[in-house]
Formats: C-alpha cells, sequence, structure tokens
C-alpha cells in the first residue's frame, strides 16, 4: 500500500527556469509533510516543511505548496540551479503516528547549464 | 555539530551470512531510526527508538532482523541470516523528541549487497 506517491521518476530542466515535483498521498491522517534532497553516496538532507494547516511554505527559492482536497503537494524550485541536481523524496507524517516518516519513491531532477 | 555517524560504508555477503551495522546519533538526540531503502523506492522504517526503549518495529521483519540501542545512544542493527532482498542501503536517523519543522538528520547510509 503505497500512501505516498512521486509519479515522475524523472525531471530534467533547463538552469535558470523553474522546477516542479509533484507528490500524491491517501492518508487523511497525514498532517505534516516534508521534502528531502539526496544526493549520490549521501543520507537525505531535510530541505523544506509544511503543516496541513497551511497551504504554502516559502524559503528562499523553494516554495511547498499543499492541496489537501486533492491530497497533493508539489515543490516549486525557481530558479533551478546545477546543483540542485538530486533525487527529491516527499515525505509524510501523521501524529497517531508519531515521528514516523513515509516517503514517496524519489523524483531524480537533473537541472542542466 | 556533528552528523550521524554510520559504519561501514559498503557491505558485500553471501546469502545466508549475517551482517551488522552501527550508528552513532547526533548527542542529545533522544530518538533514533533504522531505514532500509530499496533501489527506485523511498526509505522504508525498520524500526524507531526513543531513547534505548523500542517505540516502532511493526515492519521490522523479526525472523531475521533484530536492532538494539544500549546506554540510549550507539545502536546496532543486525541481519541474521541475509536473503538476496535485503540488498539496500541502510539509513540512520536521529532527531529530537519534538522534531518539529526540520524532521530527521539522517547519516550517510551503509549500503548492502547479498550476492
Amino acid at each position: 500500500d503505497q500512501q505516498v506517491k512521486q509519479n515522475s521518476p524523472s525531471l530534467s530542466v533547463q538552469e535558470g527556469r523553474i522546477s516542479i515535483l509533484n507528490c500524491d498521498y491517501t492518508n487523511s491522517m497525514f498532517d505534516y509533510f516534508l521534502w528531502y534532497k539526496k544526493y549520490p553516496a549521501e543520507g537525505p538532507t531535510f530541505l523544506i516543511s509544511i503543516s496541513s494547516i497551511k497551504d504554502k511554505n516559502e524559503d528562499g527559492r523553494f516554495t511547498v505548496f499543499l492541496n489537501k482536497s486533492a491530497k497533493h503537494l508539489s515543490l516549486h524550485i525557481v530558479p533551478s540551479q546545477p546543483g540542485d541536481s538530486a533525487v527529491y523524496f516527499c515525505a509524510a507524517s501523521a501524529e497517531t503516528s508519531g515521528s514516523r516518516l513515509t516517503f514517496g519513491e524519489g523524483t531524480q531532477l537533473t537541472v542542466n547549464p | 555539530e556533528a552528523g550521524v555517524a554510520q559504519s561501514p560504508r559498503y557491505k558485500i555477503i553471501e546469502k545466508r551470512q549475517s551482517v551488522a551495522f552501527w550508528c552513532n546519533p547526533i548527542s542529545g538526540h533522544a530518538t533514533l531510526y533504522w531505514y532500509q531503502q530499496i533501489l527506485g523506492q523511498g526509505p522504508k522504517l525498520l524500526i524507531q527508538f526513543q531513547n534505548n526503549g523500542v517505540v516502532d518495529d511493526s515492519q521490522l521483519p523479526k525472523d531475521r532482523f533484530s536492532a538494539e540501542r544500549l546506554k540510549g545512544v550507539d545502536s546496532t542493527l543486525k541481519i541474521q541470516p541475509a536473503k538476496l532482498e535485503d540488498s539496500a542501503v541502510y539509513l540512520c536517523a536521529s532527531s529530537t523528541l519534538g522534531w518539529g519543522n526540520y524532521g530527521y538528520t539522517f547519516g550517510s547510509g551503509t549500503r548492502l549487497t547479498v550476492v
């Protein structure tokens, strides 16, 4: 039962343009969402998060949007830079499950110079 | 602050052998997690400790996997005997009790190959 899904295994964009990574979830108990970035041979690193009481959170070039009715969130990176090339994981947690994070499969973002 | 330390970085073993991974979390982090990441998939929680007690091990294959966190600091994860499908990256992470807006801090992982 895949409760968090990232349907795009890969995404390629040009430097300076917008990158949009998408994530869908099925568990209506999820109330906190996070994005992690992972470089090869490294562990995932926290990028940005959003609570279910908000619909948008912004941190520099990164913005996460949450659409609860559609059970969908997206990560926007503007402008994209070659150093952003990495695997991006969407993750979700539910207060009823403590601090367990449920991850999506990841999207490989490639930003071309 | 020092990050989450894991060793070894890589391990190759034959099926039916045993293997152990070690993790040293960030100092002061009460909660420690072991995740399994199979190639092409997202990380999946195996076990969560709070101090030296188990909080969640519902997804740990207990017939072959075991983990302990003695003295509420370092932790070891063991697989005995290993199967081919155990080939994965094993990630350790730690967090404070209330991890707020920042999630966990992950280590670099141990890549296990079972042949």
